[in-house]
């Protein structure tokens, strides 16, 4: 199916192990995001990448790591986990264009850290 | 830094009562402006990109307008199927990454 897919949808771990969460689209769209949402702070920006290969800060990095080895898949890992990252987590694609490009999301995954 | 301001934080309606969510942002060249609906367990669906001011979107109940320094989506006669969270984001500067609003929680009542 086209479109852009996450997995798990659901995650529930504990504190200080590692986890992967999915992220895969369809639409060979250059740009990929990552995004977590909570209450109170709405939606964040982790980490972006403008291409394969290239990745970029947003504005909540710390405890996290992305790859993006091929153009559809952009993966985020908690590399040790802790309660703070509990949250719903949301990748979205764009394509690349000369003006403002909207991004679509994913269906999100939320995570549980205990 | 981009930033959005979203007011009010929560809105509840009458069915048929129309009314307006406000959009407030600062960005550095803007270029774009998404609306976007949030229903509760899912990611957001794009709704508008407004471009530049004056520009004004439409699509069945709502329509979004566009001015240098905030958006407004306007709800028409509004049903219960409309209820949902409204978040608003800006794109601006060289790259592409959207900055988004907390959001309008809007709740429309039978």
């Amino acid at each position: 199916d086209a479109g852009i897919t996450q997995s798990p949808r659901y995650k529930i771990t504990e504190t200080g192990r590692q986890v992967t969460l999915m992220c895969h689209q369809t639409w060979s769209h250059s740009y990929m995001f990552w995004y977590r949402q909570d209450l109170g702070h709405g939606l964040r920006l982790i980490y972006y990448s403008a291409a394969a290969d290239i990745t970029d800060k947003g504005e909540v990095p710390d405890g996290y790591v992305v790859s993006r080895s091929k153009t559809e898949n952009f993966p985020l890992t908690l590399e040790s986990a802790t309660r703070s990252q509990t949250s719903v987590y949301f990748c979205a694609s764009s394509a690349r264009t000369g003006g403002g490009t909207e991004a679509f999301f994913g269906q999100g995954t939320r995570l549980t850290v205990v | 830094e981009d930033q959005v301001t979203q007011s009010p934080e929560a809105l509840r309606l009458q069915e048929g009562e129309s009314s307006s969510l406000n959009c407030s942002y600062t960005v550095s060249g803007l270029r774009g402006l998404f609306w976007y609906r949030q229903d509760p367990g899912k990611g957001p669906e794009f709704l508008f990109t407004l471009y530049s001011a004056g520009e004004e979107k439409e699509k069945e109940r709502l329509k979004a307008t566009l001015t240098k320094k905030e958006s407004f989506l306007h709800i028409t006669a509004p049903k219960p199927e409309d209820s949902a969270t409204y978040l608003c984001a800006v794109q601006g500067g060289s790259n592409y990454k959207l900055t988004f609003g907390k959001g309008t929680l809007l709740t429309v009542n039978p």
